[in-house]
């Protein structure tokens, strides 16, 4: 069965600023789709990025970007320029390609926004 | 607004009562999921459904059911609440395999006293 580790429970990020959240995951398969998602207060979860492990081109969304490691089974999200409105719990998720296959996720990590 | 509806969205239910935490979509998804949220600890799949009339049990099934009669219903019942069961329950939705990401609903509250 895949797992997703994220291994810090917490980050803070000034304002403006760059922060990194990080995420790996372990799989035996080749082919896979991988996804970030915020929860903010209001407990709605919001896909924030995807991305196809066949491809090699980071995803990008806006101020979020991913670097995905593939060899290194390492998915991390990039926000640029931080907002007070980033303040969230971040969840990394891994979905295999095969039929049924359902959304295993990360325990998340929880980003303040210092303003 | 298209999307997955979950009702209620708080609720307190007494040990040993039962009750049904309701979950709708309108997007024609045949794939919908059942996940429970506790603090630390991500989400956990409790079951799916990957079209009317199947359901499956997902990581942790016990002390819930499911049924699938509809497209657009999924139900998920608790029978003899326990405290074990105070969580935040999340109802999503997919179109089909891929890309696709869920849509999630907004979540259930419940507590068990």
């Amino acid at each position: 069965a895949q797992t997703v580790t994220q291994s810090q429970p917490e980050m803070s990020v000034q304002e403006a600023e760059t922060v990194t959240l990080s995420c790996t995951y372990d799989t035996s398969e080749s082919d896979y789709y991988l996804f970030w998602y915020k929860q903010p207060p209001s407990r709605q979860m919001i896909l924030v990025i995807r991305q196809e492990a066949y491809k090699q081109q980071n995803a990008t969304e806006n101020r979020f970007s991913v670097n995905f490691q593939k060899a290194a089974k390492s998915f991390s999200l990039k926000i640029s320029d931080s907002q007070l409105g980033d303040a969230a719990m971040y969840f990394c998720a891994y979905r295999s390609p095969l039929a049924n296959s359902k959304l295993t996720f990360g325990k998340g990590i929880t980003l303040s926004v210092r303003p | 607004n298209a999307g997955v509806t979950q009702t209620p969205k708080f609720r307190i239910l007494k040990i040993g009562q039962s009750m049904t935490l309701q979950c709708a979509q309108d997007m024609n998804h045949n794939y919908m999921y059942w996940y429970r949220q506790d603090p630390g600890m991500g989400l956990k799949l409790i079951y799916y459904s990957v079209g009317a009339g199947i359901t499956d049990k997902g990581e942790v099934p016990n002390g819930y059911n499911v049924s699938r009669s509809t497209t657009e219903d999924f139900p998920l019942r608790l029978e003899l609440a326990a405290p074990s069961q105070t969580s935040v329950y999340f109802c999503a939705s997919q179109r089909d395999r891929g890309l696709y990401g869920y849509t999630f609903g907004s979540g259930t509250r419940l507590t068990v006293v």
